[in-house]
């Protein structure tokens, strides 16, 4: 079956202990990119990938770093997290960055909680 | 980005065609018209795109105005499966076609 996987679903930390959310997908897409929803603001993109080795800003991208190095896995990394990071994150994929014309394809979604 | 306007909710009954309005006035030529919707405690679902022809697929229909500057999503029979946000999105290239800028959406209940 063609999904996004994301890991952990659910996770409590504290603040300032380093944490990572995996995302895997498994339809060969080239791009792949991380966002938060938050009440009130809507979706907003942290950081996207239009391929291996390929990373880039989205709107949002203070205090997250990402890493891609290979197609299918996208993990996002808090170094440090802090409470205002308390969110729902995110993971899509999509065949190509460059094409117009293409679904998006989102994972289950991770809820994270900073205290 | 340019930005997209729609009701803030909309109710249906069951079994009921749905029209899901969309403007979009300062569509770009190049500017895709997606649809995706949230279904509670899920991720954003992708419903269907268009450029500028109509659009049918198994879940829905997109009506795009001939100025294409508004767009109508269509639910031809509503189900209590399909009470969700529904996210009228436009697509432009810019630095990529990946990113989705989303709106507040409009809020569908379904009533049986």
């Amino acid at each position: 079956e063609a999904q996004v996987t994301q890991n952990p679903r659910y996770l409590i930390t504290v603040t300032g202990k380093k944490l990572t959310v995996t995302c895997s997908q498994n339809m060969n897409h080239e791009y792949m990119s991380w966002y938060r929803q938050d009440p009130g603001l809507g979706l907003r993109q942290i950081y996207y990938s239009m391929n291996v080795e390929v990373t880039d800003k989205g709107d949002v991208p203070e205090g997250y770093k990402v890493s891609r190095k290979e197609k299918r896995n996208f993990p996002l990394i808090l170094e440090s997290p802090s409470p205002n990071q308390t969110s729902l994150y995110f993971c899509a994929s999509r065949l190509s960055g460059k094409v117009g014309g293409r679904e998006q394809f989102f994972g289950p979604g991770t809820r994270l909680t900073v205290l | 980005d340019a930005k997209t306007t729609q009701p803030n909710s909309m109710e249906s009954n069951e079994e009921e065609p749905v029209h899901l309005p969309c403007n979009h006035s300062t569509i770009s030529g190049t500017d895709y018209i997606h649809w995706y919707r949230q279904l509670p405690s899920q991720g954003p679902e992708y419903v269907i795109h268009g450029l500028t022809s109509n659009v049918n697929n198994r879940m829905a229909s997109l009506a795009i105005a001939e100025d294409r500057k508004s767009s109508t999503l269509i639910l031809h029979r509503a189900t209590l499966r399909d009470a969700a946000v529904y996210y009228c999105i436009l697509n432009a290239g810019g630095t990529s076609y990946g990113k989705l800028t989303f709106g507040q959406g409009t809020i569908l209940t379904v009533h049986p």
